[in-house]
């Protein structure tokens, strides 16, 4: 039973264009969501994190996008460049204590010269 | 600063045989995680410790599986026996604090576990 779904496997971007990477959630309890990129052979390193109080995090060319009311998250890349090629992962926690994270699946971003 | 060092990076191993994950969180850090990848299920967390005791292992799959934190720089996760199925790429982490909330939690480079 995924709690934190991320329904698109692969997703292909030409270089420039806007990457949008979309996530939905199930446990209403998650009040904190984070974006995890990982390259090959690498662990998932911290990208941005948005918290429930707020609907926009912006930091340089990544921007999330909170929709308490729908339970989706998104992450935008803005231009999109050779090196965002990664599987991105989609993350929450709840409950205000040391939970952990839940994660999705990923989704990996191709982008295309 | 040295970050979250993982051994063995890949294991092959026979099916029934022990398996033994090595993980050193980075110094000062409270909170270690075992996560396991798989293209299944994506990121799942097994087990979490905090200052060495374990808090939550409602993630580890069965009894086969057990992980240990002797002291704050060091945490083994155990596979006894090993099945094909176990085959994945076995994450640790640490963090200061929970990890959220602008605790961010930092990510091994993996063990890449394959039984046959």
């Amino acid at each position: 039973d995924q709690q934190v779904k991320q329904n698109s496997p692969s997703l292909s971007v030409q270089e420039g264009r806007i990457s949008i990477l979309n996530c939905d959630y199930t446990n209403s309890m998650f009040d904190y969501f984070l974006w995890y990129k990982k390259y090959p052979a690498e662990g998932p390193t911290f990208l941005i994190s948005i918290s429930s109080i707020k609907d926009k995090n912006e930091d340089g060319r990544f921007t999330v996008f909170l929709n308490k009311s729908a339970k989706h998250l998104s992450l935008h890349i803005v231009p999109s460049q050779p090196g965002d090629s990664a599987v991105y992962f989609c993350a929450a926690s709840g409950g205000g204590g040391a939970d952990g994270l839940t994660f999705g699946k990923g989704t990996h971003l191709i982008i295309q010269p | 600063d040295a970050g979250v060092i993982q051994s063995p990076r890949h294991e092959v191993t026979e099916m029934g045989q022990e398996v033994t994950l090595r993980c050193k969180p980075i110094s000062g850090h409270d909170y270690l995680f075992w996560y396991r990848q798989t293209m299944m299920r994506g990121l799942e967390l097994l087990i979490y410790f905090n200052n060495n005791v374990p808090i939550d292992d409602s993630g580890m799959p069965e009894d086969r599986f057990s992980a240990k934190m002797p002291n704050a720089s060091f945490s083994t996760l155990k596979i006894q026996p090993s099945e094909p199925r176990d085959s994945a790429v076995y994450f640790c982490a640490s963090s200061l604090g929970t990890g959220v909330y602008g605790n961010t939690i930092y990510f091994g480079e993996g063990s890449w576990l394959t039984v046959v």
